[in-house]
């Protein structure tokens, strides 16, 4: 089946940074997901990619689909407390979703 | 709107107990059904998934099973639970596409 690499692992961050996040595929990739996970719930979806070369904001985040298709990055800017949790890529394979592994986000207030 | 409901949210059951966790989707007809296990809070392994009623595949040889007796229930199930068991559950919906969770259940085996 696929495979999503995804990275950094974790990250910590003084509030207000910039944040940045990438997810890889050696396969092509239709569909890009981005969801956040808070501490104890289950995760939930961020922003959704359809398009290659497309460019998605929702607040302060923006999501690129990557134009080989096999790449995805999200940035979350000027961040706040409330953005940690664990960020993970994903995308269809079949009847099936594939995940990254997850980006850890920290924040220093 | 779509709604998912996924219980308990916490259980604490003994080695060698029976398990059975229970998931609904409202708002939508023959969703894709899905079941992860994510431990130490990182990544999430896929389990099970079902296309339709009956449907079930399996992704990883493990000692749980799982059933979709109705079209928007999933259950899933464990004769004899082990220590390896123990995690966070999640149960996921897609029609197809963006899938969406529910709010998980923290088994701890004992």
């Amino acid at each position: 089946g696929q495979q999503l690499n995804q990275s950094p692992q974790s990250m910590f961050i003084q509030e207000g940074e910039d944040v940045s996040m990438n997810c890889t595929s050696s396969s092509i990739f239709n569909t890009w997901l981005w969801y956040k996970q808070d501490p104890g719930e289950g995760p939930v979806l961020l922003i959704a990619l359809y398009k290659a070369g497309e460019l998605t904001s929702n607040g302060r985040l923006t999501a690129q689909f990557g134009i080989t298709r096999k790449d995805s990055f999200l940035n979350i800017s000027a961040s706040i407390p409330s953005d940690v949790g664990i960020y993970f890529c994903a995308g269809p394979d079949g009847n099936k979703l594939v995940f990254g592994a997850g980006t850890i986000l920290r924040v220093k207030s | 709107s779509q709604t998912i409901h996924q219980w308990p949210a916490t259980l604490v059951q003994p080695v060698g107990s029976p398990l059975s966790l229970e998931c609904t989707v409202e708002g939508t007809s023959n969703p894709n059904l899905y079941w992860y296990r994510q431990a130490a809070g990182r990544g999430l392994q896929l389990l099970f998934y079902s296309v339709g009623i009956g449907q079930i595949s399996s992704e990883v040889p493990q000692n749980l099973s799982a059933s979709r007796p109705q079209d928007r229930q999933f259950i899933l199930s464990s004769k004899k639970l082990l220590l390896s068991d123990s995690g966070f559950y999640l149960c996921a919906w897609s029609n197809p596409g963006e899938a969406f969770f529910g709010q998980g259940t923290r088994l701890t085996v004992v």
